[in-house]
């Protein structure tokens, strides 16, 4: 089965950092994602990882540990428009994506 | 970038009339579709995937017979909610998926009301 486990809100201030963190059980690996959503939109791609270490792109970078089980999404220098949920998602075995329940960041002024 | 669409956006149907929600691509083709269904303050869940001129593959728990997926072209994906009722009242999102493991691209959603 598959198992994905994020904080369910987060709080921070603009211009700071805020790293969200990702735990996962699952039965065959084939790459972590992490999706952005903004409330009644469909999921925009932020990031991929599917080696151990740190991918960075621009504001966003992304972090996996294969043998831990682990991701964690930084996000840098915070924006208002930063405000939204953010989604884990893990492709499995069959090459399906699992997505997490998300994790709602409000950034405030 | 490749763009998804879906319709309508938003659609309000009486509890046992049946709903159709179209989904495109519009600038390449999809070897596979998938159909999710989110609930407020709920992640996606996952309800079928189907590959162009082959049945769809249901997840565990989602009613074949209720939610009907037709995908008929590599461009077009169709879901057909039967016999509506108020717990069918979600945001549906289809996915489609041109080749490798980031091509992956999101509709925007269709959002469901059965009164």
């Amino acid at each position: 089965g598959q198992n994905i486990d994020q904080p369910t809100e987060m709080t921070a201030t603009e211009g700071a950092i805020v790293q969200i963190n990702c735990t996962y059980q699952t039965s065959g690996f084939n790459g972590l994602f992490w999706y952005q959503q903004h409330a009644g939109e469909a999921p925009t791609f932020l990031s991929y990882n599917v080696l151990d270490g740190l991918e960075e792109k621009g504001r966003f970078s992304s972090f996996l540990s294969r043998s831990k089980g682990y991701s964690y999404l930084l996000l840098k220098e915070l924006q208002m428009k930063d405000s939204a949920s953010y989604l884990c998602a893990v492709r499995g075995g069959y090459s399906t994506l699992t997505f997490g329940k998300g994790t709602m960041l409000l950034v405030s002024p | 970038g490749a763009v998804v669409s879906q319709h309508p956006s938003w659609v309000i149907c009486k509890s046992g009339t049946s709903v159709k929600i179209e989904c495109r691509s519009l600038d390449f083709q999809a070897t596979t579709m998938f159909w999710y269904r989110q609930f407020p303050k709920q992640s996606l869940m996952l309800m079928a995937t189907s590959n162009e001129g082959s049945k769809a593959t249901y997840e565990q728990g989602v009613e074949k017979d209720k939610f009907l997926i037709n995908h008929a072209s590599l461009t077009l994906s169709t879901l057909t909610v039967t016999s509506a009722h108020p717990e069918d009242s979600s945001f549906y999102i289809c996915s489609a998926r041109a080749g490798g493991p980031l091509e992956q691209y999101f509709g925007p959603g269709t959002r469901l009301t059965v009164t």
